[in-house]
């Protein structure tokens, strides 16, 4: 099956800077790319998703990047600010009817002043 | 938030007991999905349904059960062969099967001691 592996696993950056999140994933069949962020005993939301006929997706401060032949997609969320400050979790979805998703295991974001 | 409700939010146990969370959404979706979440564990798929009495195992399945009655409704009951039941359980749906983005349910923090 599936195996989505995540890096790093805890990110502190000052408020401003910018963030990077990395993935990588096995089954070449996966063709959708989401991100979810989870505040602190919140519910996961998703914040921006890509899917593999697309190489690059910006939404305002967030974009997510996709290299299919390498198999790894990343999150770049750019002057971030305290509100940014929670779990991100990216996931693979391979093709298929169920909407299957596996996750990776979480990167801790933390936003200082 | 509205659309999916998990409750109760906290549930105590003691071990040998099962114990039934419960999973309702009114969106009309067709697919549910139960997740279970650990700490720097990410998500972990246990069971999910694509259509009304039919449901599939996910990757972590075994001491668990599901059924599917109604399509607003997907119950999980924790049996006594879980070795490991205290977690964070997240419930999720979509719209149909070919639709991709997984709405989430505020979770249920079950502890079993």
């Amino acid at each position: 099956g599936e195996n989505v592996e995540q890096h790093p696993s805890t990110l502190s950056v000052q408020e401003g800077d910018s963030a990077v999140i990395k993935c990588t994933y096995s089954d070449s069949a996966s063709n959708y790319f989401p991100w979810y962020k989870q505040e602190l005993g919140k519910r996961p939301q998703l914040i921006i998703d890509i899917r593999s006929n697309v190489g690059e997706k910006k939404d305002q401060r967030i974009a997510v990047t996709l290299n299919k032949t390498a198999k790894h997609f990343s999150l770049h969320i750019t002057e971030t600010q305290p509100e940014d400050s929670a779990v991100y979790f990216c996931a693979a979805s391979p093709t298929g009817t169920a909407s299957k998703l596996t996750f990776g295991t979480g990167t801790r974001l933390q936003v200082t002043l | 938030d509205g659309g999916i409700t998990q409750s109760p939010k906290y549930l105590f146990r003691k071990e040998g007991q099962n114990v039934t969370l419960s999973c309702e959404q009114n969106l009309n979706h067709d697919a549910m999905y139960w997740y279970r979440q650990d700490p720097g564990q990410g998500l972990r798929l246990i069971y999910y349904s694509q259509i009304v009495n039919d449901f599939q195992k996910g990757d972590i399945a075994e001491g668990y059960s599901v059924s599917r009655e109604k399509k607003e409704s997907f119950p999980l009951t924790v049996t006594s062969a879980q070795k490991n039941p205290t977690a964070f359980y997240l419930c999720a749906s979509t719209p149909n099967t070919g639709a991709y983005e997984q709405y989430f349910g505020p979770g249920t923090r079950l502890t079993v001691t």
